[in-house]
């Protein structure tokens, strides 16, 4: 099964921009992956950001936004708040099954 | 509002089985496709099931196929996860999640969760 990869931890100051990314073991993230990604803090159930590489739910903050970057799913936060400092994870489709990746812990400092 | 519950987690044996539950309101059941994800303590999210809209199909990651069947009650708004031959790796919180559409394009209202733990 496709193993699907984020940087483990990044580190961003408040009102700065930082971007995540999204990569499978294989092959380059399209259209056809449908990624998503999602947002946890401790002791919470995930808050859905993005779906279908860059559609936002009604709940989004503008601050956030998806793409396609060097074949990666990418998550970009503009001027981030301290709120933001949390577990983000993307999500990838292969025909009918999905797949989470590993996760990426936000800090703001 | 649109909401998802889930219940049914609790502690099992190895080799038994269990049966989790998520009802769902404030949508019409019968128009999104339904999700199981589970995260182990401290680890990361994990993919497990998915049902289409129209009950007719359903998917199932490698590591639960076989042993895991998702099914529903359309007459109680109630998606099911039946959970047999469980395993210590199995331990988990069980969310279920709706999909954003009829057509299936990942995940946006989740519940919130219900604890399995396969001990002996």
């Amino acid at each position: 099964q496709t193993v699907v990869t984020q940087e483990p931890s990044l580190t961003v100051s408040p009102g700065g921009t930082v971007t995540l990314t999204c990569a499978p073991s294989s092959g380059v993230v399209g259209s056809h992956h449908y990624s998503n990604w999602f947002q946890q803090k401790p002791g919470q159930a995930p808050r859905a950001l993005i779906y279908s590489t860059s559609h936002k739910h009604s709940w989004t903050p503008a601050r956030f936004s998806g793409s396609l970057l060097g074949g990666k799913a990418a998550l970009t936060l503009s001027s981030v708040q301290p709120e933001d400092e949390a577990e983000y994870y993307c999500l990838l489709y292969y025909g009918g099954t999905w797949v989470f990746g590993g996760g990426t812990k936000l800090t703001v400092l | 509002q649109v909401q998802l519950v889930e219940s049914g987690g609790g502690v099992v044996q190895p080799g038994r089985s269990l049966r989790l539950s998520c009802a769902a309101s404030g949508f019409p059941f019968n128009n999104f496709a339904l999700h199981w994800v589970r995260q182990a303590p401290g680890k990361g999210l994990e993919w497990v099931a998915l049902m289409s809209y129209d009950g007719t199909k359903e998917y199932y990651a490698d590591s639960v196929r076989g042993r895991f069947t998702v099914s529903r009650d359309i007459s109680k708004n109630t998606l099911y996860l039946q959970m047999n031959s469980l395993r210590h790796e199995d331990t988990a919180v069980y969310y279920c999640a709706r999909d954003v559409s009829i057509t299936i394009l990942g995940m946006d209202v989740w519940g919130q969760g219900t604890t399995v733990t396969v001990s002996s």
